[in-house]
């Protein structure tokens, strides 16, 4: 069966304390990992989408890496306006394209 | 360009009443989705439809859940009756096919409270 798990659950971190966050998963081939960030109250925001491993992409002070079992969202010098609720997602290859979503990470950046 | 519309925003109905909701994809998207995502979760797809057509509705509870694309564009989802465990965010979203991965963008959901 098709599963994401995301670590930890939740994330408290001070102002510019990097860190990282965990999405793995087991699939039987996988088409795409996507990372997405909720704020409470929307609908997922879309960020990464990753493709194969060893693959790499950046947005700001977030980086997002993909190895065969696992991604990490690595979080640098991170800003009050960095919490959220991050969302990691796979589409299967063997799927119609339908994103099989862990439960997220809900991050807290004080300042 | 203008992002995917869903209404209500909220909804608030007793168990065993009915209720619809409605979606408006991104435009020039054929690929649409209903997600239902139940606090403290990630979203879980209920529908998924292709144009006009439904490809996968495997985890939708058809006793109760019904949805619908007229014209390939507007969707609307139907639950009749609700059930307290209905209680959740229902969103919707659209894709249109890309080279290797079919990338979703949400809208903003609409929450039921059952009571």
């Amino acid at each position: 069966e098709d599963q994401v798990t995301q670590s930890p659950e939740a994330l408290r971190l001070q102002e510019g304390e990097s860190s990282s966050l965990n999405c793995s998963y087991t699939v039987s081939g996988l088409r795409g990992l996507f990372w997405y960030r909720q704020d409470p109250g929307k609908g997922p925001e879309f960020l990464f989408t990753l493709y194969s491993a060893g693959e790499e992409k950046e947005k700001e002070r977030l980086k997002a890496t993909l190895t065969k079992k696992e991604s990490f969202l690595h979080i640098t010098a991170p800003k009050p306006e960095d919490s959220a609720t991050y969302l990691c997602a796979v589409q299967v290859s063997s799927n119609t394209g339908k994103l099989i979503f862990g439960q997220g990470t809900t991050l807290q950046v004080k300042p | 360009e203008a992002g995917v519309a869903q209404s209500p925003r909220y909804k608030i109905i007793e168990k065993r009443q009915s209720v619809a909701f409605w979606c408006n994809p991104i435009s020039g998207h054929a690929t649409l989705y209903w997600y239902q995502q139940i606090l403290g979760q990630g979203p879980k797809l209920l529908i998924q439809f292709q144009n006009n057509g439904v490809v996968d509705d495997s985890q939708l509870p058809k006793d109760r859940f019904s949805a619908e694309r007229l014209k390939g564009v507007d969707s609307t989802l139907k639950i009749q009756p609700a059930k307290l465990e209905d209680s959740a965010v229902y969103l919707c979203a659209s894709s249109s096919p890309g080279a290797v991965a079919y990338e979703q963008y949400f809208g903003p959901g609409t929450r039921l409270t059952v009571t």
